[in-house]
């Protein structure tokens, strides 16, 4: 049971680049989701998703995107990497209910550094 | 768009002593307040949390207080280790969290 996998765990990227970042969990969590983590702003929400199919902006979704086609997996796409967008990256995953407030925690993966150039 | 405000920033506490986050909530429909804990390089893990129709909960060393009428919630570490030196996080539902606090504890 590996819980919430992320792959690279690091990664420089020249500005303007593309890249996708890669999440997957092996719980059949129904919940997803994208978390940048940058010093003294916490936690911020990207994008996430509550089921195959299903995806919704959170709080700074500009210049990402993801899909999720499977329950397992949910990648994040940089679309033209910036310098603002260097930050440590964390995908989540929870039980459904997690929204409503049911009392499930997230899982979290061990983040992926990204470095803009 | 924070809707939850933690404080302090950081804190430094001597080891034995009691380390004390508080965060502070808008969204009235918040019902579950958890906090989480993250070591350097490490993703934050599920520390301890808590529903709002109790007032406090404990397990072992941690204990969150909970204060609806003023919206506010709060971790107290007991016997503080050095071993607790990290980040924590408060969140909310909805998917929002905190912007941490930096835990030292001084031996």
């Amino acid at each position: 049971n590996a819980g919430v996998t992320q792959t690279p765990k690091f990664q420089v990227l020249k500005t303007g680049q593309s890249m996708t970042l890669q999440c997957a969990q092996d719980m059949n969590h129904e919940y997803m989701s994208w978390y940048r983590q940058d010093p003294g702003m916490g936690l911020r929400l990207i994008h996430y998703s509550v089921g195959a199919g299903i995806t919704d902006q959170g709080e700074v979704p500009n210049g990402y995107n993801v899909s999720r086609s499977t329950t397992e997996d949910f990648p994040l796409r940089l679309l033209s990497a910036a310098p603002s967008q260097t930050s440590v990256y964390f995908c989540a995953s929870s039980r459904r209910g997690a929204l409503s407030g049911l009392g499930y925690g997230y899982t979290f993966g061990s983040g992926t550094r990204l470095t803009v150039v | 768009q924070q809707q939850v405000k933690q404080s302090p920033q950081s804190l430094i506490v001597q080891k034995g002593g009691i380390s004390i986050i508080n965060c502070a909530y808008e969204n009235t429909a918040f019902d579950y307040f958890p906090w989480y804990q993250q070591f350097p390089g490490k993703g934050p893990a599920l520390l301890i949390a808590i529903r709002p129709d109790v007032s406090e909960k404990k397990e072992g060393r941690f204990t969150i207080s909970f204060n609806k009428s003023a919206k506010q919630f709060s971790l107290h570490i007991m016997d503080s280790q050095p071993g607790d030196s990290a980040t924590y996080f408060c969140a909310g539902t909805k998917l929002v969290f905190g912007a941490g606090t930096i835990l030292r504890v001084k031996s």
